[in-house]
């Protein structure tokens, strides 16, 4: 099925450092959300977006939904080991309304 | 609060063997269930998906199938196993309810871990 494009696939930064992600897409959403998954483990929710525009923020992440619909973005400031995992971005389309379509995912890795 | 429980959570089987991996939700009703599949570091793959008791869609022709015998359970199933069936299995739900953003929140289990050798 569609996936959206993810970017980096991967990062390697040491601890303290900020990390950028990002999710486009060329077909609108109307929902973005953002899960992290630890090994062996399924993926958790961190943040919902719901707007154009909208800028959330979740402890050390924030978010963003990009104002064309089209694209979304993760930050994490200050990193720590414990961010190791993988991250995934997931929308929502407009009249699919049983599925969200997932990114590839970005693999964190924090070196002390 | 909802919980959503998925087992086992390991399992090893030889390849022709069955499989039935089940799973579960409690604290809600008429959820939407999944059945997604992630193959060694990569990503989600969407296998099925169920809106209602009885009712399945399947997204990628294979060699597994599912079924909802109950409103809360759902099952993933295959008669007869293959090398490439091999992967980690999560089961998800989302609410139901329409017209309401945070019906589009899925949420996962803890996840199935299938070796077939």
């Amino acid at each position: 099925g569609q996936q959206l494009n993810q970017s980096p696939q991967s990062m390697f930064i040491q601890e303290g450092e900020d990390v950028s992600m990002n999710c486009t897409s060329s077909s609108i959403f109307n929902t973005w959300l953002w899960y992290k998954q630890d090994p062996g483990e399924g993926p958790v929710l961190l943040i919902a977006l719901y707007k154009a525009g909208e800028l959330t923020s979740n402890g050390r992440l924030t978010a963003q939904f990009g104002i064309t619909r089209k694209d979304s973005f993760l930050n994490i400031s200050a990193s720590i080991p414990s961010d190791v995992g993988i991250y995934f971005c997931a929308g929502q389309r407009t009249g699919t309304a049983s599925k969200l379509t997932f990114g590839t995912g970005t693999r964190l890795q924090v070196t002390l | 609060s909802q919980t959503i429980h998925q087992w086992p959570a390991t399992l090893v089987q030889p390849v022709g063997s069955p499989l039935s991996l089940e799973c579960t939700v409690e604290g809600t009703s008429n959820p939407n269930l999944y059945w997604y599949r992630q193959a060694a570091g990569r990503g989600l793959q969407l296998l099925f998906y169920s809106v209602g008791i009885g009712q399945i869609s399947s997204e990628v022709p294979q060699n597994l199938s599912a079924s909802r015998p109950q409103d809360r359970q759902f099952i993933l199933s295959s008669k007869k196993l293959l090398l490439s069936d091999s992967g980690f299995y999560l089961c998800a739900w989302k609410p139901l309810v329409r017209g309401w953003s945070g019906a589009n929140v899925l949420t996962f289990g803890a996840g199935s871990r299938l070796t077939v050798l």
